[in-house]
């Protein structure tokens, strides 16, 4: 049972570049997340989903994409990388059906953008 | 504005001394409550949470926390420390408005010395 598997695990990015994180869960939870970490700052949701084909913006979501085709997969979007967007970006699942929902987290991905 | 206070950056505690990590909320209604943990490197983990009933929740590595709804605090505790405890401590809560949106402290890093 891999939980929360995120790729890549470290990556430069230039100004303007594009690019993905990957973000697989197979504990077959309905809702995932991402979220960034930045020190001192706690994390910070950029974005989530309830459900497949359903997603919505959390605190900080300008700059970023993300899409739900399937219960499994949730991948995120940086479009012309900036470089606020360095930080610690951490994928995220639960389980939600009634109280409170624990979250399984990934092992992160480290963007720098230079 | 609903938050949480972590209000030391770094806690300093001697191994086999009991350990405190505090945490403050500042939420409507009846949150619910949680303790994660970051190792370097690391995703966090879920550590223990607080719905309702005993004011004292014990959780996992022998950590346990204890809800004080009057000073609305949620700190954590171990009564002997251990050199691996090292780590980050994140308090988080859910506003019980809400099952899935979390809101997190900024983290307090916790050294165990030998």
């Amino acid at each position: 049972n891999a939980g929360v598997t995120q790729t890549p695990k470290f990556r430069i990015l230039k100004i303007g570049q594009s690019m993905t994180l990957q973000c697989t869960q197979d504990m077959n939870h309905n809702y995932m997340y991402w979220y960034r970490q930045d020190p001192g700052m706690g994390l910070k949701l950029i974005y989530y989903s309830v459900g497949a084909g359903i997603t919505d913006k959390g605190e900080v979501p300008n700059g970023y994409n993300v899409s739900r085709s399937t219960t499994e997969d949730f991948p995120l979007r940086l479009e012309l990388a900036a470089p606020s967007q360095t930080s610690v970006y951490f994928c995220a699942s639960s389980y939600v059906s009634s109280g409170a929902n624990v979250l399984t987290f990934g092992a992160g991905s480290r963007l720098t953008v230079l | 504005a609903q938050s949480v206070a972590q209000p030391e950056d770094q806690v300093n505690v001697a191994e086999g001394n009991p350990l405190t990590v505090k945490c403050t909320y500042s939420v409507s209604g009846n949150p619910y409550l949680f303790w994660y943990v970051q190792y370097p490197n690391r995703g966090l983990q879920f550590l223990l949470k607080y719905i309702t009933g005993d004011n004292l929740v014990k959780g996992s590595y022998g950590f346990e926390a204890e809800f004080n709804k009057s000073q609305t605090s949620f700190h954590l505790k171990k009564p002997s420390a251990l050199v691996s405890d090292s780590a980050l401590y994140f308090c988080a809560v859910i506003p019980a408005s809400g099952t899935y949106k979390y809101i997190f402290g900024t983290g307090t890093r916790l050294k165990v010395l030998a």
